[in-house]
């Protein structure tokens, strides 16, 4: 059972929006920053946001993060094929003194 | 280019002793901490801990805490994982990622006020069987 909750699964046709939310408390996503990661089939994961919204150059603006108290949010809009892949969301917690990742959210586009 | 290269797949079996290694590139490597991740089969992330190269100044997770332990020989930009004592719940892709740069000593020290990683290693499969 993760720390951080995320739905198992997403799902939405080529083109149109999905988010994906991360629920946490306060001794994690609610004082700490929270970071998103891409994980394609068969690859490592791939930093999408940091710092709850920040996006890393090379990250198209079709993807887009938030937070609001002890929850963080994921969108994608415009979706393709290609963002089919495994999300998941990372902060710290200070109850446990460590590192603390959602179970993951597997999208995919119909 | 910043680059992490992992070494490659292991198959060992209950008992052996491992380590794993992830060599950084592009970058000065002694200035930002390593992380290392584990994921089993089919499952999500899970943060195991991490260091800094530069003096080696590491910090676990309580739930790998004595399970591993985790070194660097920043003399050959590497970062190591190791067992001394292998079990087949060890099985699983193994992770190291950089953490994000860190402008003050304050953020230098307290991992959690700058937790995000990137690059990635590419991952080590481990396997461990009888």
């Amino acid at each position: 059972q993760s720390v951080l909750t995320q739905p198992p699964s997403v799902s939405a046709a080529p083109g149109q929006k999905v988010t994906i939310s991360c629920s946490g408390s306060s001794s994690n996503i609610g004082n700490n920053y929270v970071s998103w990661y891409q994980q394609l089939p068969g690859t490592a994961p791939k930093l999408l946001f940091y710092e709850n919204n920040k996006r890393p150059s090379g990250i198209p603006d079709r993807f887009s993060a938030s937070k609001s108290g002890t929850s963080a949010t994921l969108g994608i809009t415009g979706l393709q094929t290609g963002d089919e892949a495994d999300y998941y969301c990372g902060t710290w917690d200070n109850s446990l003194n460590e590192g603390v990742f959602g179970g993951g959210t597997k999208l995919t586009v119909l | 280019e910043v680059q992490l290269v992992q070494s490659g797949t292991e198959v060992k079996k209950p008992g052996e002793s491992l380590k794993i290694s992830c060599k950084g590139s592009g970058y000065i490597f002694s200035t930002y901490w390593i992380a290392w991740m584990r994921q089993m089969p089919g499952k999500g992330l899970e943060w195991m801990g991490i260091i800094y190269p530069g003096d080696s100044d590491t910090r676990y997770s309580p739930s790998f805490q004595g399970q591993v332990t985790i070194s660097a020989d920043k003399s050959i930009n590497t970062a190591y994982l190791q067992w001394s004592s292998l079990k087949a719940s060890d099985t699983a892709m193994y992770y190291c990622a950089r953490r994000g740069y860190c402008s003050s000593a304050s953020c230098h020290r307290n991992i959690g006020s700058l937790f995000w990683f990137d690059p990635w290693g590419q991952g080590t499969l481990v396997t461990v069987s009888s």
